[in-house]
């Protein structure tokens, strides 16, 4: 089966400008997630959608931050002005089920470089 | 709150010797933990998880990994290192309240010749 695909890969940006990613889950997956992952760290959960309803955004910075997943199937996450700290490669994630515990995989990820 | 530790930056083995990635949590209730391996330039990868059953998780690549409860621990191991082992690896674990596992800072594995 076809893995969770990203795009862009890369993006280099000036602060204050915009970016849009995009993401398309594996076929069937129910749940979407959107990391941050910032050089030398972990991934950091930045949104979770169920289907096409949002199950958790508490950590996504919604003043320059936005996601969505109309159809419940691709997925696209912007930012809007980006800062210098935006710099970090975002990762969509995708699982079959809704349950705690279920497995994510990850896309390639798209690494952004604020300048 | 819950929080999974990788208490080593990185970790040096020769070819052929067992390897150990270690991790350590902390969550309320029963842990669902997760290793994920990172290649550069590629998203993470599932190696193997641990819900409930045998303590004793077996994972792809001839990974495995303990979950030992009393020391809330979930250490990666495998027999023998290759050289293509190399990467970073990645420990998540959350409980049965959380939908989303908390994700340990990382731990780059380095399989010399």
């Amino acid at each position: 089966e076809a893995g969770v695909a990203q795009s862009p890969r890369y993006k280099i940006i000036e602060k204050r400008q915009s970016v849009a990613f995009w993401c398309n889950p594996i076929s069937g997956h129910a749940t979407l997630y959107w990391y941050q992952q910032i050089l030398g760290q972990g991934p950091k959960l930045l949104i979770q959608f169920q289907n096409n309803g949002v199950v958790d955004d508490s950590q996504l910075p919604k003043d320059r931050f936005s996601a969505e997943r109309l159809k419940g199937v691709d997925s696209t996450l912007k930012i809007q002005p980006a800062k210098l700290e935006d710099s970090a490669v975002y990762l969509c994630a995708s699982s079959f089920g809704t349950s705690p515990g279920g497995t994510q995989y990850f896309g390639p990820g798209t690494r952004l470089l604020v300048l | 709150a819950q929080s999974v530790a990788q208490p080593e930056d990185q970790v040096n083995v020769a070819e052929g010797n067992p390897l150990t990635v270690k991790c350590t949590y902390s969550v309320s209730g029963n842990p669902y933990l997760f290793w994920y391996v990172q290649y550069p330039n590629r998203g993470l990868q599932f190696l193997l998880k641990y819900i409930t059953g045998d303590n004793l998780v077996k994972g792809s690549y001839g990974f495995e990994a303990e979950f030992n409860k009393s020391q809330t621990s979930f250490h990666l191991k495998k027999p023998s290192a290759l050289v293509s082992d190399s990467a970073l690896y990645f420990c998540a674990g959350g409980s049965g309240g959380s939908y989303i596992p908390t994700f340990g800072r990382g731990t780059s594995l380095i399989v010399h010749p």
